[in-house]
Formats: structure tokens, C-alpha cells, sequence
């Protein structure tokens, strides 16, 4: 969906490298989520913000930390990565009152 | 904790039948539900969804199926194309807000 874009695509690093992960969007949505996805383990989410002043931990935020620069900008990041944060990356947004959420390209990282 | 699962991971259907994917959630108080199809190298996309006052919504070539009192929700696509073939999800909402808590995914294989 060329709404939710997400940067880098693929990125390789190194184990206590810090890593941001993009994710911008145009569709005015107030709403950003950040999920990761692990083979046989679905999507889980890190964390998510329901507008620029708000941002909540999701079931897996341990390691991770996120910034709301915007309205339309909701960042990632990784402060040391480790091997286990090797997984896909995808961003979602979504606008009250609808609950369907629509999702980025996704990022796939590989921590060495 | 509550959990939402796949009975198959992995269904292998001819072109032009029908399919259907299961999926078991164990919280009650759920009041909404979606299934996405997610292609290879892509983010999950929205196919339908269901709120927990219906049985049956039915969309173009795909009909969800909700039943409360076992806790079940079905997708089934009808007349399989070769691009249905994809990872499916369900997902689950309970309570206020937009977080949804997905299953692990079903792998649909169309055979030709």
C-alpha cells in the first residue's frame, strides 16, 4: 500500500548496532502501530500511538523505544540490537472510529 | 492469556474449488474480528471483517463465518484462483481501542 511507506526495505547490521526504522504515511490516519513478524508467530505488537502526544507499549517493547515526530512520521528504533530482533518489520495505521488497520511494505532486518 | 490460532497451517486447494480457513479465539469478550491476506514480500492486506453481533458477512468471492458459541470464525473464498495463494490471518479486537491480536496464519496453496 503506497499510503504507509516504510525505510530501509532490508538491512543488515550487527549485534549493539543502533537502528532506526521509518514509517511515514499520507492518509491523515491519527493512529501508527508498530509490529514485528516471526516465522510461525504472526504479527505482535510493539508499540502503537494514538496521536502525536500519546504513545503506548505493546506486548513486546522490551528493546525497542519509538518516537511520534508527526502526525504522519512514526519511527522505531533498536538502542543496541541484538540476533533475536531479526525479524520482519511492519508498520500499520488506522482512523477512529474504523478498526481496520492498513500496513506498510515492511522492513526486513537481520541482526548479525 | 488470550490467544487467537489456526487449526492448519498449511492448505493446498485445486483452482476453482472452494476454500476455507479456520480460526479459534478463546476471548469471549471479543467484538470484532478480520482477516488479511498477506502475500509474499508484502504487508498484510484487509479482506473482511466481522463484528461479533453477525454470523455471516459475505464480500466478493469470500464470506466470514463467526460462531460465538464455539468460538470459531471461518473464511471461506470461493471458486480459488491462482492469487489467493498467500498467508491468511485472523485477528481479534477486545475492548476500546484499535489494537488487534492476530493468529499465526494459514499458507493457502492454489494447484493448478
Amino acid at each position: 500500500d503506497a499510503d504507509v511507506t516504510q525505510t530501509p526495505r532490508n538491512r543488515i547490521t550487527k549485534t549493539g548496532k543502533r537502528i532506526m526504522l521509518e514509517c511515514s504515511q499520507t492518509k491523515g490516519h491519527d493512529r501508527m502501530y508498530w509490529y514485528r513478524q516471526d516465522p510461525g508467530l504472526g504479527l505482535r505488537l510493539i508499540y502503537y500511538s494514538f496521536d502525536v502526544k500519546d504513545i503506548n507499549k505493546g506486548e513486546i517493547s522490551d528493546g525497542y523505544s519509538v518516537s511520534r515526530q508527526a502526525q504522519a512520521k512514526f519511527s522505531l528504533s533498536l538502542e543496541s540490537a541484538i540476533p533475536n530482533q531479526t525479524a520482519l518489520y511492519f508498520c500499520a495505521t488506522s482512523d477512529p472510529p474504523g478498526t481496520e488497520q492498513f500496513f506498510g511494505p515492511g522492513t526486513r532486518l537481520t541482526v548479525l | 492469556g488470550e490467544s487467537v490460532g489456526l487449526h492448519l497451517p498449511t492448505l493446498s486447494v485445486q483452482e476453482g474449488d472452494n476454500s476455507i480457513i479456520n480460526c479459534a479465539y478463546s476471548n469471549s469478550a471479543s467484538d470484532y474480528f478480520i482477516w488479511y491476506k498477506q502475500e509474499s514480500g508484502k504487508g498484510p492486506q484487509f479482506i473482511i471483517d466481522i463484528r461479533s453481533n453477525m454470523d455471516k458477512r459475505q464480500g466478493q468471492r469470500v464470506t466470514v463465518l463467526l460462531n460465538k458459541t464455539v468460538k470459531h470464525l471461518s473464511l471461506q473464498i470461493a471458486a480459488t484462483q491462482p492469487g489467493d495463494s498467500a498467508v491468511y490471518f485472523c485477528a481479534e479486537k477486545t475492548g476500546g481501542g484499535n489494537k488487534l491480536t492476530f493468529g499465526t496464519g494459514t499458507q493457502l496453496k492454489v494447484e493448478l
